[in-house]
């Protein structure tokens, strides 16, 4: 079955700090990719998708890759500030019988001042 | 435009008991998938409705059931509490069935003592 696989957390940077989070996936046929922070006591929220090999998705300064041949999905951002300290969650989108999104485990990303 | 709106925002009950979550979708969104996100997890699909109708199921038991009004809204029910039930369940709303860009709500988080 499809799967999302992230790096091990928690993330810990200083302000301006470059980032960068792992996100590879397992899927049959050709998933869209995805996404979402989760704010402390919030739901969540999409930050960024694309839906086709090397499609790059972007928002708020974070940007992400589909790379199909590595089936990977990385999210990276060039000077993170403190307002981005969240949870960040990667899934994939199945369409057909039963569409869902599938979700990775989550990272912690805690930025200080 | 509205967005997804859930209640309660919190709840506790004890192991047994039946619960019922309610969500509104955003305006405009023909289709609700519920999902269950455990401590220190990613979401897990439970279910989707569409037309009122359940649209694809996850791997979860009989006891998790669900209804979609007229109106989109839906309701979440749950029977026979188990403390594993303890969690956030979030509902996200999207334009069609097999929509992929999903918006969610806040969440509402169930504490099963």
């Amino acid at each position: 079955g499809d799967s999302v696989t992230q790096m091990e957390g928690p993330v810990t940077l200083s302000e301006e700090a470059f980032l960068t989070i792992n996100c590879t996936y397992t899927a049959t046929g050709y998933p869209s990719l995805f996404w979402y922070v989760q704010y402390p006591g919030e739901g969540l929220q999409l930050l960024l998708k694309a839906t086709k090999a090397d499609d790059k998705g972007s928002n708020k300064g974070f940007e992400a890759t589909y790379r199909k041949e590595t089936t990977s999905f990385h999210l990276e951002k060039g000077s993170v500030q403190v307002s981005d300290s969240a949870v960040y969650f990667c899934a994939l989108f199945s369409s057909g019988a039963n569409s869902k999104l599938t979700f990775g485990k989550g990272i912690t990303l805690s930025v200080r001042p | 435009e509205t967005g997804v709106t859930q209640s309660p925002t919190h709840l506790i009950k004890t192991r047994g008991q039946q619960v019922t979550l309610r969500c509104s979708s955003q305006s405009g969104h023909n289709t609700v998938s519920w999902y269950q996100q455990a401590l220190g997890q990613g979401p897990q699909f439970i279910f989707q409705y569409y037309r009122e109708e359940e649209n694809g199921r996850g791997n979860f038991p009989p006891r998790f059931s669900g209804l979609q009004f007229p109106n989109y809204s839906s309701e979440l029910n749950v029977n026979a509490l188990e403390l594993d039930d303890s969690a956030l369940y979030l509902c996200a709303s999207s334009l069609l069935a097999g929509g992929e860009t999903q918006y969610f709500g806040p969440g509402t988080r169930l504490l099963v003592l």
